[in-house]
Formats: C-alpha cells, sequence, structure tokens
C-alpha cells in the first residue's frame, strides 16, 4: 500500500524554525517528483515546495521563497521541509503529496496524500 | 501565476441531482487540470486528472470536461458522500496554483 506519513509539526514562535519530515511507502520513491501542499484553517489548499525524484531540482512558492528549504533522502523514502523565519501566515496542515505520473517534475496530479501535520506560529 | 476561478462558491443540492462545478484559468493550462475532493478532517483525494480522466478507484457520476481556460466537473447523480469541498488545479507551469473551492452542501 502506498503511504505517505508526516511528522515535525507543532507550536512555534514567530521567527522560529521546524523540520517536518515524510515517511514514504509502497512506491519507488526515488522515481517520483515531490511536494508540500498547506491549508491554512477553515482556507483552501495552497502549493508549498517540490523536489525532484534525484533531489536535483527544487521548486518554491514565492510565499515561502528563501525561508523554507525542500530536500529529500532516497535511501531513507524520506522527504523534509526545513523552515525558518515562521510568520503566523504560516500556520497550517502541511501535506506531503506524490505526484501521479513518474520521472519527470511534474507539478501535478497529486494522487496520494499524506494525513498532514499542523504548524502553529504564535506567541 | 495563474489564478483560478472556481463558481460558484457553493451549490446547494439534493441526492440524486446533478451538480456542475466550475474553474476558469486566467490563461490557458492546456489540458493540465485536476479536481479534489476534501471532506472535513480529511486529506483532499484526486478525482480528475488532466480534465477528464477519472482517478484510479473514482465512481463513474464524476466526469471533468474542458481545456484551455474553462473546465467543469460533473457529477451525474449526487449521492451522500458526495457532500464536500471541490477544488481544482493546474499542472501547466510552476507554481502548481489551485482554485479557491466550490462547497457542495445538501439542500
Amino acid at each position: 500500500e502506498v503511504q505517505l506519513l508526516e511528522s515535525g509539526g507543532g507550536l512555534v514562535q514567530p521567527g522560529g524554525s521546524l523540520r517536518l519530515s515524510c515517511a514514504a511507502s509502497g512506491f519507488t520513491f526515488s522515481s517520483y517528483i515531490m511536494h508540500w501542499v498547506r491549508q491554512a484553517p477553515g482556507k483552501g489548499l495552497e502549493w508549498v515546495s517540490a523536489i525532484s525524484g534525484v533531489g536535483g531540482r527544487t521548486y518554491y512558492a514565492d510565499s515561502v521563497k528563501g525561508r523554507f528549504t525542500v530536500s529529500r533522502d532516497n535511501s531513507k523514502n524520506t522527504l523534509c521541509l526545513q523552515m525558518s523565519s515562521l510568520r503566523a501566515e504560516d500556520t497550517a496542515v502541511y501535506y506531503c503529496v506524490k505526484v501521479y505520473f513518474t520521472s519527470g517534475d511534474y507539478a501535478g496530479p497529486f494522487d496520494i496524500w499524506g494525513q498532514g501535520t499542523m504548524v502553529t506560529v504564535s506567541s | 501565476e495563474i489564478v483560478l476561478t472556481q463558481s460558484p462558491a457553493t451549490l446547494s443540492l439534493s441526492p440524486g441531482e446533478r451538480a456542475t462545478l466550475s474553474c476558469r484559468a486566467s490563461q490557458s493550462v492546456s489540458g493540465y487540470l485536476a479536481w479534489y475532493q476534501q471532506k472535513p478532517g480529511q486529506a483532499p483525494r484526486l478525482l480528475i486528472y488532466d480534465a477528464s480522466n477519472r482517478a484510479t478507484g473514482i465512481p463513474a457520476r464524476f466526469s471533468g470536461s474542458g481545456s484551455g481556460t474553462d473546465f467543469t466537473l460533473t457529477i451525474s447523480s449526487l449521492e451522500p458522500e458526495d457532500f464536500a469541498v471541490y477544488y481544482c488545479q493546474h499542472r501547466s507551469n510552476w507554481p502548481a496554483t489551485f482554485g479557491q473551492g466550490t462547497k457542495l452542501e445538501i439542500k
């Protein structure tokens, strides 16, 4: 069974840092670009970041560029999102998502979603 | 950045009725548009990809159409479990963006 399991969320003060992880299983992790998508409480979905299958290319939304860093370890089937200089508007559920298509830098569609991890930025 | 505008914001229908949801892009996304369903407390679920292809396990009552800038998600006969929020999303270029969502509620 294909699964994504996020961890690392929590409460952090404005200006602080947090590292999210996503453990993938049930598919050939290195063959897929992986993404992070977030959803603020009561709001819609916002694409955050992506990293190519072998990690050479990264993509970021303007809202997080320069503050967030996406990375992956294909030997451990793990995706990470290092978040720094956090702001109140970064408060959201963060989803790790897999694209449907293999072997390419696809910006969707997203066929597998994790359960999400909540990040709250507040003093 | 391509902006996706969904309409209506809220759609009130009864089980058995036909639902038609719209997604309009600020510029052409070719056929690279997907639809997702999200229920409260759950992650989104992929319904339709590349405008008209049903994802694995999605019932035939869900169908998608359109190309360029105008797209439609149709649910032919609503089941009780279909009442949820629906989002469109394009993959035409970076950044990927989502529409703001249409809430399908029971009338």
